[in-house]
C-alpha cells in the first residue's frame, strides 16, 4: 500500500527566508508525486509533479522539489518566500496501478514580515 | 483558466437526512472524483467514475454513497442518510483523461456539517 507522510505540520519562516517542506512516501512500485497548495477558503491547486525524468522539477513561482528514489522523498523547496505564500501544503502520490491520489497530511506555511 | 465548481459551499443537515453534494467539472474532462477531509485528517479518496460508471472507489464509500452524472455537465455525490463523521469539507476533482500526464484539478469543496 502506497502511504506519505509530511513531518511538519506547521513551519513558521520569516518572508524572503528559505524554506522546505518535507514530504517522505512508501509504495512498493513506481510512483508518481505531487504538491497542491491550498490558500484560505480556496480548493486544492497543483503546483508541480513528478512524472519521470529529470528529478528536479520546477513551478512558475519558484517553488521547486527534487525525487529521491533512494529516500523515498520528494521534499519542496523556495530560496525565498513571500507573504503569499502562506497557505497549506499537500504532497500526494498516484501510481500506474491507481490514478487515485494519496495525500499527506499538510504543512502549513506560514511567513511572517 | 477553466474551473471545477462546487455547490453549495457550506451544506448544514441534521442527522439521518439525505444530502447531495454538486459539482460541476471542467467541461472536457472525462474523469471525475470526489474526495473528503475531516477536519484535522488528510484528504482522502473516496470515489472515481468514468464513463458513467465508477472506476475505482475507497473503503469509506460504502452502501450510504452513491454519484451520478445526471447531465452532461454536472457530478454529484449523494449520502442518502448522513452520521455525525460525516462532517467533511468535501472536494470533486476532474481530469482530461486517467493517464498519468493528467493532473486532476479541484474544485474549492462544500463544508458539510451535520447536527
Amino acid at each position: 500500500a502506497q502511504s506519505v507522510t509530511q513531518l511538519d505540520s506547521q513551519v513558521p519562516v520569516f518572508e524572503e527566508a528559505p524554506v522546505e517542506l518535507r514530504c517522505n512516501y512508501s509504495s512498493s512500485v513506481s510512483v508518481y508525486l505531487f504538491w497542491y497548495v491550498q490558500y484560505p477558503n480556496q480548493g486544492l491547486q497543483l503546483l508541480l509533479k513528478y512524472l519521470s525524468g529529470s528529478t528536479l522539477v520546477e513551478s512558475i513561482n519558484g517553488f521547486e522539489a527534487e525525487f529521491n528514489k533512494s529516500q523515498t522523498s520528494f521534499h519542496l523547496r523556495k530560496p525565498s518566500v513571500h507573504i503569499s505564500d502562506t497557505a497549506e501544503y499537500f504532497c500526494a502520490v498516484s501510481s500506474d496501478s491507481s490514478y487515485k491520489l494519496i495525500f499527506g497530511s499538510g504543512t502549513r506555511l506560514l511567513v511572517r514580515p | 483558466e477553466p474551473e471545477v465548481t462546487q455547490t453549495p459551499s457550506h451544506q448544514v443537515t441534521q442527522m439521518g437526512q439525505e444530502v447531495i453534494l454538486r459539482c460541476v467539472p471542467i467541461s472536457n474532462h472525462l474523469y471525475f472524483y470526489w474526495y473528503r477531509q475531516i477536519l484535522g485528517q488528510k484528504v482522502e479518496f473516496l470515489v472515481s467514475f468514468y464513463n458513467n460508471e465508477i472506476s475505482e472507489k475507497s473503503e469509506i464509500f460504502d452502501d450510504q454513497f452513491s454519484v451520478e452524472r445526471p447531465d452532461g455537465s454536472n457530478f454529484t455525490l449523494k449520502i442518502r442518510s448522513t452520521k455525525l463523521e460525516d462532517s467533511a469539507m468535501y472536494f470533486c476533482a476532474s481530469s482530461l483523461d486517467r493517464g498519468r500526464y493528467q493532473p486532476q484539478h479541484f474544485g474549492d469543496g462544500t463544508r458539510l456539517s451535520i447536527l
